[in-house]
């Protein structure tokens, strides 16, 4: 069965500060899809990056970086030089090919607050 | 603004009665999906319809329901409703409903049961 787990439940930085998120999961697949959704206190989940389990190709996207690493199956995510624009709950989700349809599962999610 | 559209965006009720979430997926998506997230189980997967069918299913309880209209909007009816209903219910849509897309979430419609 797949699972995603975020074991920071919350991570507090200064303005500034680079803060990393850690996304760890588990699949029997051999082709799956890695996501980034960002919930800002507002409510709205917003798409931030997809990644499949053939490219392990980081990205990097403004002060966003991804490192996604099959051999410790994890798909870290890091933000540079910080904001309080980020300050926000982050949410890392696995979607498989073999399974009917298209479900993704969350792992529990990491709440970033970026102190002024 | 994903352009997934859900309304209503706040919902208040009472246990045992029964609501209907509405959702339009963006223009030309065929497949929705509907999420709910709570305290405490986080954010769960519910179901899946494409073009009217349905595709995959997730721990949906029996009490809940959905379906797809012909002009691809969806609805959600919550029946029976119990003070542990009380989430935020997203929807999402994607092109094809197939594995890999990526979803695009609506705003939530955020329910409370008392």
């Amino acid at each position: 069965a797949q699972k995603v787990t975020q074991a920071q439940t919350e991570i507090s930085v200064v303005e500034k500060e680079d803060v990393t998120l850690d996304c760890v999961y588990e699949t029997r697949d051999t082709t799956y899809y890695l996501f980034w959704y960002k919930q800002p206190p507002s409510g709205e989940l917003v798409f931030l990056i997809r990644r499949n389990s053939f490219d392990e190709q980081n990205e990097i996207s403004g002060r966003y970086s991804w490192n996604f690493q099959k051999s410790t199956s994890s798909f870290n995510f890091t933000i540079t030089a910080s904001q309080v624009v980020d300050s926000a709950v982050y949410f890392c989700a696995l979607s498989e090919a073999r399974a009917a349809g298209n479900k993704l599962t969350f792992g529990g999610g990491t709440r970033v607050l970026v102190k002024p | 603004d994903s352009g997934v559209t859900q309304t209503p965006k706040h919902l208040i009720t009472a246990t045992g009665q029964r609501v209907t979430l509405r959702c339009s997926p963006r223009s030309g998506d065929l497949s929705v999906y509907w999420y709910q997230q709570s305290l405490d189980q986080g954010l769960q997967f519910l179901i899946q319809y494409y073009n009217g069918e349905e595709r995959a299913k997730g721990n949906i309880l029996e009490r809940f329901s959905a379906q797809q209209f012909p002009d691809l909007h969806s609805e959600l009816n919550l029946s029976s409703l119990e003070l542990g209903d009380s989430a935020l219910y997203f929807c999402a849509s994607t092109l094809q409903g197939l594995a890999g897309e990526t979803q695009y979430f609506g705003p939530g419609t955020r329910l409370l049961v008392l």
